[in-house]
């Protein structure tokens, strides 16, 4: 069964850093998202992409982070310069083969520690 | 922002009887809500939806009611499995070009052998 994937499941990393979390998407999907979920909290959209832009994004979702899709299978996310309340689970997600789809597959998830 | 909410933070019931997790929404513009159940250390994992069009969907155990009126959604687990156990998100969607998903803080089910 076709899943999304994300690298590393754990990164540790220095305040002030940046850091580039990674998802492959299930292969025919077309929309995709990023979440995140702080220890304890509920899960937050952070953004979504849809044809190579931004289709929509939170008040979260600042101009320290972006987004891309470097080729045909991978989707990454960019924290510039990290700060210690960026510490969170961080998921991709994929939907859609050719219109919005309302199901969202999820990846594990890649747990993002800012020290 | 509560636009989802889930009140029961944990739930215990008896393998074999029935699990009912609720959900209640405050925007009348959502028009898709969702089930997710996710395992530690896991990525949410999709089990069932709901159109506002409708009030009932099955899946298997799974039965998911709409009460639009109340703004109040309820997934059925029957017979509860120990491998229900796991957290419950409730989520919705007011779709459009992106469907981003609002989700509930999650209600912890507990099945006991």
């Amino acid at each position: 069964e076709p899943e999304v994937t994300q690298t590393p499941s754990h990164q540790v990393t220095q305040m002030g850093q940046e850091v580039i979390l990674r998802c492959v998407p299930i292969s025919n999907h077309l929309y995709f998202y990023w979440y995140r979920q702080i220890l304890g909290q509920k899960v937050e959209f952070l953004v979504s992409f849809y044809n190579n832009e931004i289709s929509e994004k939170s008040e979260i979702f600042d101009d320290q982070f972006s987004v891309e899709r470097p080729d045909g299978s991978n989707f990454t996310l960019k924290i510039r310069s990290t700060k210690l309340e960026d510490s969170a689970m961080y998921f991709c997600a994929s939907s859609g083969q050719g219109r919005p789809s309302y199901e969202q597959y999820f990846g594990p998830g890649t747990r993002l520690t800012v020290t | 922002d509560q636009q989802v909410k889930q009140n029961s933070p944990s739930l215990s019931v008896q393998e074999g009887r029935i699990s009912i997790l609720n959900c209640d929404y405050t925007n009348s513009m959502f028009d898709y809500f969702l089930w997710y159940k996710k395992y530690p250390a896991e990525g949410p994992t999709f089990l069932i939806s709901i159109s506002s069009i409708k009030d009932k969907n099955e899946d298997g155990r799974f039965t998911v009611f709409l009460n639009k009126s109340a703004k109040h959604l309820s997934l059925h687990i029957v017979p509860s499995q120990p491998g229900d156990s796991a957290v419950y998100f409730c989520a919705a969607s007011v779709g459009g070009a992106t469907n981003k998903l609002i989700f509930g803080t999650g209600t912890l089910l507990a099945v006991q052998p």
